[in-house]
């Protein structure tokens, strides 16, 4: 079956504008979750939606980021006002359940430069 | 607050040699623990993981270790082949689900 995809593959952006990131998970994946790395860096937990709500907002750097999740499905990340160093690879990763089948599967990523 | 050390930061080892990498996590309630590989430019991919009523997991040329009491797990690859190269990420986790990634480790394997 088909596996995470995210839009766009590539975005770049002038300092100070909005952007949003989306991601579609694996069909009924229950469990979303957004991450970011920067160059040569590890991946930083963002937030992590389940179902439709986010328990966990805490990786979220800045009220500049927001996040949603409609029908338990596609998630938006929204990065208002974007700064040089919001500049990484966005990475989405679903999983059916993260009680008992804990395999995350991780999308192709969104890579973002500010300018 | 929750934390991964992974070590060594970059690893080269002659095709055919054994290459070992260790994690170290500070929260003890985790409870899964994933390796991931990523190639250049391409999503993370998992290669093992195991659970906290395990201490070892083996799939074919990969193992895992793991000792709760130390908090630390360990990835081993024997005989390795040139396509093993590559950045290693060790994470942990609880009930959530959210990994809490190590630094990763390139590993270079010369032919």
């Amino acid at each position: 079956g088909a596996g995470v995809s995210q839009s766009p593959s590539n975005k770049v952006t002038e300092k100070g504008k909005d952007v949003e990131l989306r991601c579609d998970p694996i069909s009924g994946h229950t469990a979303l979750y957004w991450y970011r790395q920067s160059l040569g860096q590890g991946l930083e937990f963002l937030i992590y939606f389940q179902g439709n709500s986010a328990p966990d907002k805490s990786g979220l750097p800045s009220d500049r980021f927001s996040a949603e999740r409609t029908g338990g499905s596609v998630s938006t990340l929204t990065i208002q006002r974007t700064q040089q160093e919001d500049s990484a690879v966005y990475l989405c990763a679903s999983s059916l359940d993260p009680t008992s089948e804990k395999t995350q599967y991780f999308g192709p990523g969104t890579r973002l430069l500010v300018l | 607050g929750e934390n991964v050390e992974q070590h060594p930061s970059t690893l080269s080892v002659q095709e055919g040699d054994s290459a070992v990498i260790k994690c170290t996590y500070s929260d003890s309630a985790s409870n899964y623990f994933p390796w991931y590989k990523q190639e250049l430019g391409k999503r993370p991919q998992l290669i093992i993981d195991i659970r906290s009523n395990v201490g070892e997991k083996k799939d074919q040329r990969i193992a895992v270790t793991l000792n709760k009491t130390a908090k630390h797990f360990s990835l081993h690859i024997t005989e390795t082949q040139p396509e093993d190269s590559a950045v290693y990420f060790c994470a942990a986790s609880k009930w959530t689900g959210k990994l809490i990634f190590g630094q990763g480790t390139t590993l270079q394997v010369k032919p």
